[in-house]
């Protein structure tokens, strides 16, 4: 069955510094997501992405968060510089129209 | 607005027993979709099930169903014969707009 690939599994960096998280979504799926689940609470949207551009974000996505699909497989999210509120296990999801959304393995980050 | 309401934060269930996990929304959208997702403590988000709002028959697939009542706005996943592997957290979630929202989720706890 098609995945939602997600790397790295695990990342850990030093506040103030810049992460790329990357995903491969489903290939023939139009519509890409980032949402973030902080330790114990509840999953949160972050960003959608569709015919390569954002078609519509969050409160949380501000001017630290970027998206890309640099070359029509991988969609990554950048934070330019990370805050230890930034912790926090991040999906990836794709779906067609009318399909259950799937999502990623996720992307634990911790910021120290 | 749109809201998805889990109020059972937690439940312990014998296993093999069936077990209803109650999901309630509130949407002014006459076009939706409701899903529900299983998150074991791995910590990845796996697709159960979906109901289209449109949809006549109640959504099924395999061991899920999904109790769908739109007049009450109520979107219950029952889990028939429950097994100890169905340990996990379930979060309920609605399409809204190019994004899904979750609840805050349910913790299920399956007994031997």
């Amino acid at each position: 069955e098609p995945e939602v690939t997600q790397t790295p599994s695990h990342q850990v960096t030093q506040m103030g510094q810049e992460v790329i998280l990357r995903c491969v979504p489903i290939s023939n799926h139009l519509y890409f997501y980032w949402y973030r689940q902080i330790l114990g609470q509840k999953v949160e949207f972050l960003v959608s992405f569709y015919n390569n551009e954002i078609s519509e974000k969050s409160e949380i996505f501000d001017d630290q968060f970027s998206v890309e699909r640099p070359d029509g497989s991988n969609f990554t999210l950048k934070i330019r510089s990370t805050k230890l509120e930034d912790s926090a296990m991040y999906f990836c999801a794709s779906h067609r129209l009318n399909y259950g959304y799937t999502f990623g393995s996720g992307t634990r980050l911790t910021v120290v | 607005a749109q809201k998805i309401t889990q109020t059972q934060p937690g439940m312990f269930v014998q296993e093999k027993e069936a077990v209803t996990l109650d999901c309630t929304y509130d949407t002014s959208d006459p076009s939706y979709g409701l899903f529900w997702y299983k998150q074991p403590s791995s910590g990845e988000m796996i697709f159960l099930i979906y109901q289209g709002s449109y949809d006549q028959q109640n959504a099924t697939e395999g061991r899920y169903s999904l109790n769908f009542q739109k007049a009450r706005k109520s979107a219950n996943l029952v889990i028939s014969a429950s097994q100890l592997g169905d340990s996990a957290m379930y979060f309920c979630a609605m399409r809204a707009s190019r994004k899904i929202i979750f609840g805050k989720g349910t913790r299920l706890h399956i007994l031997p």
